[in-house]
């Protein structure tokens, strides 16, 4: 079974635009999070999607967003892109929610100049 | 608010010895511990995960050991081996929460020939 792919898997934008990044989950999978990593702050919670809907979110600005898909693919977008928005965005699908496995894709490098 | 305490940060094992990290947490609600292993350029992937029902869990070489009394956790990497330099991160999660997953700030481990 193929594992979680995240597109693209890096990105440079500049300061004010926006980016849209994508992730499809594991076959079966329908839930999706996002997560932000970066060397200051570890890895955050951003927001979780199941059956289209938004579910959880995170201590992130409302710059932050995303949507799921009815095949549970997911998006994110950052709007206004500021220099703190340069990471590593993770996805990670489940096969429902609370049943606590979480795999991950390999990220999305994202670099704001 | 860090809800999940994670040390060391950076751990020097020799070839064959134990690799031990900690995790101390403080909200009770969570019920759910997985740890993450990632090397530099991919994401996390599960390692062993946990719940609060029994003490301990091993798998292989890794074993998890859960004081629920204390709030803490552990992994135990046996017979450390220098594939298995990576960073670690514990996490937790409480099931109504869904799956948004909460990390430890994460440990880099070298495993020297």
């Amino acid at each position: 079974k193929a594992g979680v792919t995240q597109t693209p898997r890096y990105l440079i934008k500049t300061r004010g635009q926006q980016v849209t990044l994508s992730c499809s989950p594991i076959s079966g999978h329908r839930s999706v999070s996002w997560y932000q990593q970066t060397p200051g702050q570890g890895l955050q919670f951003l927001f979780e999607y199941f059956s289209e809907t938004q579910r959880n979110k995170g201590n992130f600005p409302g710059r932050f967003s995303g949507r799921q898909f009815s095949n549970s693919r997911s998006e994110m977008n950052v709007s206004t892109l500021e220099l703190g928005d340069s990471a590593l965005y993770l996805c990670a699908s489940s096969l429902t929610r609370g049943v606590g496995e979480q795999y991950f894709g390999p990220g999305t490098r994202l670099t704001v100049t | 608010q860090q809800q999940v305490k994670q040390s060391p940060q950076s751990l020097i094992v020799q070839k064959g010895g134990i690799s031990i990290i900690n995790c101390a947490y403080e909200n009770t609600a969570f019920d759910y511990f997985p740890w993450y292993q990632q090397f530099p350029g991919k994401g996390p992937a599960l390692l062993i995960a946990i719940r609060p029902d029994v003490s301990e869990k091993k798998e292989g070489r890794f074993t998890i050991s859960f004081n629920k009394s204390a709030k803490q956790f552990s992994l135990h990497i046996m017979d450390s081996q220098p594939g298995d330099s990576a960073t670690y991160f514990c996490a937790a999660s409480k099931g109504n929460a869904g799956n948004m997953l909460t990390f430890g700030g994460g440990t880099r481990l070298m495993v020297k020939p």
